[in-house]
């Protein structure tokens, strides 16, 4: 098994680019989360996923963060307009139904200059 | 919702010592308590974790214990060794497919 794989590992943009970071979970994972990891806050849940679902997006800080997931394989995590203050490390992980411990994918550091 | 505390933020033990990180938790719902590594530049990885029908795990030289009456739990890491070093997070959950709440992590330095 792959993994969680998450694209790209590093990202480097402009203020005001949009951003699209990808997610593919580990197959029969049907939760997904997405994470943001600063210093000063720590891992942040920005979202999470049953079933394809979104079920709880309040972590999202503001409505320039949006989230999908089109299929049982596939997320994105996408930032329009990105702002300096958006650069972290953003992780993705994935569970199955009535498992235990994540599965978290290697991040991608998004820097936003 | 869930609040997860975490102490110390920063450890530094000798080589061979124990490591002891406290966390305590806020929702009484919570019954599942996982830790995970984190080495600088990697994913967090668990590397054990706990549910509320037992007090205490042990898997080789690390061991967790968890008090549900005063709400807390706590990673033991016994005879310690340089790649011990990393940060450590708690989390605490109600369930094991409901989001994480995890504490600021504690960085734990062996010196060897």
């Amino acid at each position: 098994d792959a993994g969680v794989i998450q694209s790209p590992r590093h990202e480097v943009t402009e203020m005001g680019q949009e951003v699209t970071l990808r997610c593919k979970p580990i197959s029969g994972h049907n939760s997904l989360f997405w994470y943001r990891q600063t210093m000063m806050r720590g891992l942040e849940l920005l979202i999470y996923f049953n079933n394809n679902v979104p079920i709880d997006d309040s972590g999202m800080p503001e409505d320039r963060f949006s989230a999908k997931m089109p299929n049982a394989s596939f997320s994105t995590l996408k930032i329009q307009p990105s702002e300096p203050r958006d650069s972290a490390v953003y992780f993705c992980a994935s569970i199955i139904g009535g498992g235990f411990g994540y599965t978290f994918g290697s991040g991608t550091r998004l820097t936003v200059v | 919702g869930e609040n997860v505390e975490q102490h110390p933020s920063t450890l530094s033990v000798q080589e061979g010592d124990s490591a002891v990180i406290k966390c305590t938790y806020s929702d009484s719902a919570s019954n599942y308590f996982p830790w995970y590594k984190q080495e600088l530049g990697k994913r967090p990885q668990l590397i054990i974790d706990i549910r509320s029908n037992v007090g205490e795990k042990k898997d080789q030289r690390i061991a967790v214990t968890l008090n549900k009456t005063a709400k807390h739990f706590s990673l033991h890491i016994t005879e310690t060794q340089p790649e011990d070093s990393a940060v450590y997070f708690c989390a605490a959950s109600d369930s094991g497919n409901t989001p994480l709440v995890f504490g600021k992590g504690t960085r734990l330095s062996v010196i060897a």
